[in-house]
């Protein structure tokens, strides 16, 4: 079954709104958690790693202020997209990584899709 | 900065066809590289991970090998089915932990 849950699957919601895509690890705990970003038909981009206790790591390009992380606990982080507007619409990923276990496979989430009319 | 490049984009088999699907990359200082499975709208389903250390990892109908030194890596999937259908995306986790993407192959197995 999921070890990575995301949560909501599927969001429209109207420009200038922000918006909040949860990911829990299911049954173990994760230090370190991972956010992606999909656009159609092409591959998935690390936007930021997410660090329990810590501010996140953004990478090259991804606006902090607009891509909010939260890692509050060893099981859940969340990405809060504020205010949105029509290019933020993509499919945005998680992925967690057990504690303790670097050379593991990373766990991923199911996805949300975002669409911002 | 590590780039991956998967090929082909698109590869369309009758079943009961071997899959060959190739991967490669370019700083072949690399940790682990780890095959998905996507299906449209989902997410992601790990199938292997080889260490940097393997030459090759077998699940199933699945065998994925790795050439660190020449930065390439093979999923072979035998007797395809249509099942099999999806997109195979390659990722390679350098060093620093993060995992670079390929864009992907889309398979479609013909019944």
């Amino acid at each position: 079954g999921a070890v990575v849950s995301q949560h909501p699957s599927w969001v429209i919601c109207k420009s200038g709104t922000s918006v909040k895509i949860e990911c829990r690890s299911l049954d173990f705990q994760a230090t370190t958690m991972f956010w992606y970003r999909q656009f159609p038909k092409q591959s998935l981009m690390l936007m930021a790693t997410s660090n329990e206790g810590s501010k996140a790591t953004y990478e090259q390009g991804v606006e902090k202020d607009k891509f909010l992380i939260n890692h509050a606990s060893l099981t859940l982080s969340t990405l809060t997209v504020t205010s949105a507007h029509p290019e933020d619409s993509s499919f945005y990923i998680c992925s967690a990584r057990r504690q303790g276990q670097s050379n593991q496979p990373q766990h991923f989430g199911d996805g949300t899709r975002l669409s911002i009319l | 900065k590590q780039e991956v490049t998967q090929i082909p984009a698109a590869l369309s088999v009758p079943e009961g066809e071997n899959l060959v699907l190739n991967c490669s990359f370019t700083d072949s200082a690399i940790y682990n590289l780890q095959w998905f499975r996507q299906d449209p709208g989902k997410g992601l389903t790990s199938l292997l991970l080889i260490q940097s250390s393997q030459r090759e990892q077998t699940s199933g109908r699945l065998n994925a090998s790795l050439d660190k030194s020449s930065g390439r890596s093979t999923l072979y999937i035998a007797a395809s089915q249509p099942g099999d259908s999806a997109t195979y995306l390659c990722a390679v986790r350098s060093n620093d932990y993060k995992l670079s993407f390929g864009a992907g192959t889309t398979v479609t197995v013909r019944a």
